[in-house]
């Protein structure tokens, strides 16, 4: 198994949709996750941390869900611009926290 | 605070040639890892750093080298290009609990 596992996708959804994506990791011990973007050829950016609680941000909405083992990213009111690759991370908590990511979700939002 | 600055953007090699991908930081990072990123298969950790003066391996170390002498900075060095090493490379840091910030990325051909 994977330690961290995407739908590669591609979510094609109209202007204005909700869309969401799931993440799926293997360590019960990880403490922390991000989702990142990633444009077509250009480096990863950090999008959101996701907590325990979960969080919002503006349109994006981050969840966790610790017994399932997957974190989740909610898009609401799909804009052109957020076609991108999403990226999950997360920390594996070893020695060196190490940082995994995921191989990515790409969403194409039309017109 | 310019962030994470690579270099070169771009680079292309002969089989057997060695160069020195550059990496330099000013967010007083810790932590600090080279990654390459190839279609299909997410991006990969070469190299990682925990400070100064402290390096190890991460799943893709073959035929690369690492140092880092300053916080700021943690070039990778190419020992001998081979066409399997054709990939693009990040730089990446972070301080210890959260997620990376990137460099722009440095597109490597080797022929």
């Amino acid at each position: 198994r994977k330690e961290v596992e995407q739908d590669p996708g591609p979510f094609n959804v109209p202007e204005g949709a909700t869309v969401a994506f799931n993440c799926t990791y293997s360590n019960s011990a990880s403490q922390s996750f991000f989702w990142y973007r990633q444009d077509c050829r250009k480096e990863p950016k950090l999008l959101m941390s996701v907590y325990s609680s979960g969080n919002e941000d503006g349109r994006f909405t981050a969840q966790l869900n610790r017994a399932s083992q997957y974190i989740s990213l909610l898009i609401r009111d799909s804009k052109l611009s957020d076609s991108a690759t999403y990226l999950c991370v997360v920390n594996m908590n070893t020695g060196f926290q190490k940082l995994v990511f995921g191989t990515g979700t790409r969403l194409l939002v039309s017109p | 605070n310019a962030g994470v600055t690579q270099t070169p953007k771009f680079q292309v090699l002969k089989t057997g040639q060695s160069m020195t991908l550059q990496c330099a930081q000013d967010m007083n990072h810790e932590y600090m890892s080279w990654y390459r990123q190839d279609p299909g298969m997410g991006l990969r950790l070469i190299h990682y750093s925990v400070g100064a003066g402290i390096t190890d391996q991460g799943e893709v170390p073959n035929g690369y080298n690492v140092s880092r002498s300053t916080t700021e900075d943690f070039p990778l060095r190419l020992l001998s290009a081979a066409p399997s090493q054709t990939s693009v490379y990040f730089c990446a840091s972070r301080p210890r609990d959260l997620g990376y910030t990137f460099g722009s990325g440095t597109r490597l051909t080797v022929v």
